[in-house]
């Protein structure tokens, strides 16, 4: 069965710092990767995906994630983070059923 | 554009009582619909879908149910809540046939079962 997990459940980090959040997934074909944003008060909207081609990703808001196939990663960065980056992040999955599994999501609390 | 609307935003209810939370998608048509459940310090766990009208595949056993009376409006629903029903409920819609399937997300409805 698939599945991901998110390493990190909450993280704190002061403004400029440099974010990188785990996503590691279990699927033996072929998938589609995605990473969702919920900003407080707001819809879960799509941050990046990646579908095939280049696996360094280039999402909104200067983020951007790295698909390595042989660890089943998908990593989520940014290298430097604002204080408005503050949101529940969720790394999520798509195998050939067409269904979505997500992770356990991660809080990211970003002190100005 | 495409919008998908949900309500209510937050419900209490009481043990036992009945539950319909109602979805509906405006500006396209026969959208792949979907309804997911956050409980806390869990991800999102897909409870149902549905391709079409009147066509609902369930995910998990549960006390709930969906359905799809019209092509853009997808309701879930309970005859007897459970405490453990208590969560973010949030709908879906993604593009039928589309080799991308990125599903857009309602602003969610939060139910607490008392």
């Amino acid at each position: 069965a698939q599945s991901v997990s998110q390493h990190n459940h909450h993280v704190i980090l002061s403004e400029a710092a440099s974010l990188e959040l785990g996503c590691n997934y279990s699927y033996g074909g072929t998938v589609n990767l995605f990473w969702y944003v919920q900003y407080p008060g707001q819809h879960l909207q799509l941050l990046l995906k990646y579908f095939s081609g280049d696996p360094l990703v280039k999402g909104i808001k200067g983020f951007e994630a790295e698909f390595i196939k042989s660890k089943f990663s998908f990593n989520l960065r940014k290298p430097s983070v604002q204080w408005s980056d503050t949101a529940e992040y969720f790394c999520a999955v798509m195998g050939n059923t067409g269904k979505l599994i997500f992770g356990q999501g991660t809080t990211l609390q970003v002190k100005p | 554009s495409q919008t998908i609307h949900q309500w209510p935003a937050t419900l209490v209810q009481p043990v036992g009582s009945p539950l319909s939370l109602e979805c509906t998608v405006e500006g396209t048509s026969n959208p792949n619909l979907y309804w997911y459940r956050q409980a806390a310090g869990r991800g999102l766990q897909l409870l149902f879908y549905s391709v079409g009208i009147g066509q609902i595949s369930s995910e998990v056993p549960q006390n709930l149910s969906a359905s799809r009376p019209q092509d853009r409006q997808f309701i879930l629903s309970s005859k007897k809540l459970l405490l453990s029903d208590s969560g973010f409920y949030l709908c879906a819609w993604s593009v039928q046939g589309s080799s991308y399937n990125e599903q857009f997300f309602g602003p969610g409805t939060r139910l607490t079962v008392l």
